[in-house]
């Protein structure tokens, strides 16, 4: 059965305080590991599509990166206005459906 | 990209009754899905519904509970029914973007509509 988990739950950290999140999924063939901000009252926000292990994809203060078995979100140098919800999601090759994690809930303190 | 707008954003039912989702989307699109996010859960999809045919609902999810139409390309209604408070949860209505060779699995969103069961 195909599965994500994310960890941690939950991430406090200090405004310029560098971290990064997990993701292990397993999936029957891996069509793309994908990464979504979701805000409070919100849906959830695209962020990367990762499709192959050693790929890595950049937005402003995040990094996604891909192995055989798991992704990383890297936030460097957080603000605060990056306090969101991360969730991963995946989807196996043949298949429309999409798989979500729970999410990481980061709070970034100033 | 694509803008999808939900109604209605939250509300407050009673046990036993039911309530309709509304999803409209500012392009047309060959399929939309339906997605729950419970408190500290993920979000489950409910069902994948396409235009012309019968709703595809996943495991533990059944036409009866959860009807759903798809009555043209930019629109979509969730109705859950005999609610009870188990239903409480945010229903999300969501549609891939395509690129050339075909679905791309990135999603966008509607702002969910929150439903509370008393």
């Amino acid at each position: 059965e195909d599965q994500v988990t994310q960890s941690p739950e939950a991430l406090r950290l200090q405004e310029g305080e560098s971290s990064s999140l997990n993701c292990s999924y397993t999936v029957s063939g891996l069509r793309g590991l994908f990464w979504y901000r979701q805000d409070p009252g919100k849906g959830p926000e695209f962020l990367f599509t990762l499709y192959s292990a050693g790929e890595e994809k950049e937005k402003e203060r995040l990094k996604a990166t891909l192995t055989k078995k798991e992704s990383f979100l890297h936030i460097t140098a957080p603000k605060p206005e990056d306090s969101a919800t991360y969730l991963c999601a995946v989807q196996a090759r043949g298949d429309d459906k999409i798989i979500f994690g729970k999410g990481t809930r980061l709070h970034i303190l100033p | 990209s694509a803008v999808i707008s939900q109604k209605p954003s939250r509300d407050i039912c009673q046990r036993g009754t039911s309530l309709t989702i509304q999803c409209q989307v500012d392009s047309q699109v060959t399929m939309m899905f339906w997605y729950r996010q419970q408190p500290g859960q993920s979000l489950t999809l409910i069902a994948t519904a396409n235009q012309g045919s019968e709703a595809t609902y996943e495991s533990g999810f059944v036409i009866d509970k959860f009807p759903i139409s798809r009555p043209n390309l930019t629109f979509s209604t969730l109705t859950v029914s005999n609610m009870s408070p188990e239903d409480s949860s945010i229903y999300l209505c969501s549609v891939e973007a395509y690129g050339g060779e075909g679905g791309t699995g990135e999603l966008f969103f509607g702002e969910g509509s929150r439903l509370t069961v008393l």
